[in-house]
């Protein structure tokens, strides 16, 4: 049983590119969610999904897009990458709200330079 | 603004002796409360939960602690191991909402 799946596990990107971060889950989660962790900071939602088709910005959004086309799919995009955006980007998945707790995937480490 | 406070960074423990771990919260909207453990290079892992209803839910060595009139939770882990040595963040989530919202972090380091 795979989870959530993400890939790359590492990027290095210049100032300026683009890339979209990918994310898969085989649980068949409605909710799925992309994360940002800082050193000595705790996650940060960025962008959020409630089902295929369905998108919401969270705390974090600026300099990010998302698309919902699968239940299983989410991917990450980033525009035009800053070193702000230097972090690790962590994909998740859950059941309906409730008490169903987040399954994670393992991050996402990219560094703009 | 953060909304989920864990105040202590570090936290060092010998092998067999007990870890505690505080977390405080500010938004009273919060009905759910989630400690997760992460080892480098890997994603978090659920450990434990517990709703508002309770001030207590226990699970094997993991015990949390709810005190809603402080707005405060605790995790005891009771023995701690080597392997319990990582990140613990504590999340909480308001009735209703399935997002959740993390503290930064308490580094747990077991001494052998």
């Amino acid at each position: 049983n795979a989870g959530v799946t993400q890939t790359p596990k590492f990027r290095i990107l210049k100032i300026g590119q683009s890339m979209t971060l990918q994310c898969a889950q085989d649980m068949n989660h409605n909710y799925m969610y992309w994360y940002r962790q800082d050193p000595g900071m705790g996650l940060k939602l960025i962008y959020y999904s409630v089902g295929a088709g369905i998108t919401d910005k969270g705390e974090v959004p600026n300099g990010y897009n998302v698309s919902r086309s699968t239940t299983e799919d989410f991917p990450l995009r980033l525009e035009l990458a800053a070193p702000s955006q230097t972090s690790v980007y962590f994909c998740a998945s859950s059941t309906t709200g409730g008490s169903a707790e987040a399954f994670f995937g393992q991050g996402t480490r990219l560094t703009v330079v | 603004d953060q909304q989920v406070k864990q105040n202590s960074p570090s936290l060092s423990v010998q092998e067999g002796r007990i870890s505690i771990l505080n977390c405080d919260y500010t938004n009273s909207m919060f009905d759910y409360f989630l400690w997760y453990k992460k080892y480098p290079a890997e994603g978090p892992t659920f450990l434990i939960s517990i709703s508002s209803i309770k001030d207590k839910n226990e699970d094997g060595r993991f015990t949390v602690f709810l005190n809603k009139s402080a707005k405060h939770l605790s995790l005891h882990i009771v023995p701690s191991q080597p392997g319990d040595s990582a990140v613990y963040f504590c999340a909480a989530r308001a009735l209703n909402d399935y997002k959740l919202s993390f503290g930064a972090g308490t580094t747990v380091t077991v001494r052998a």
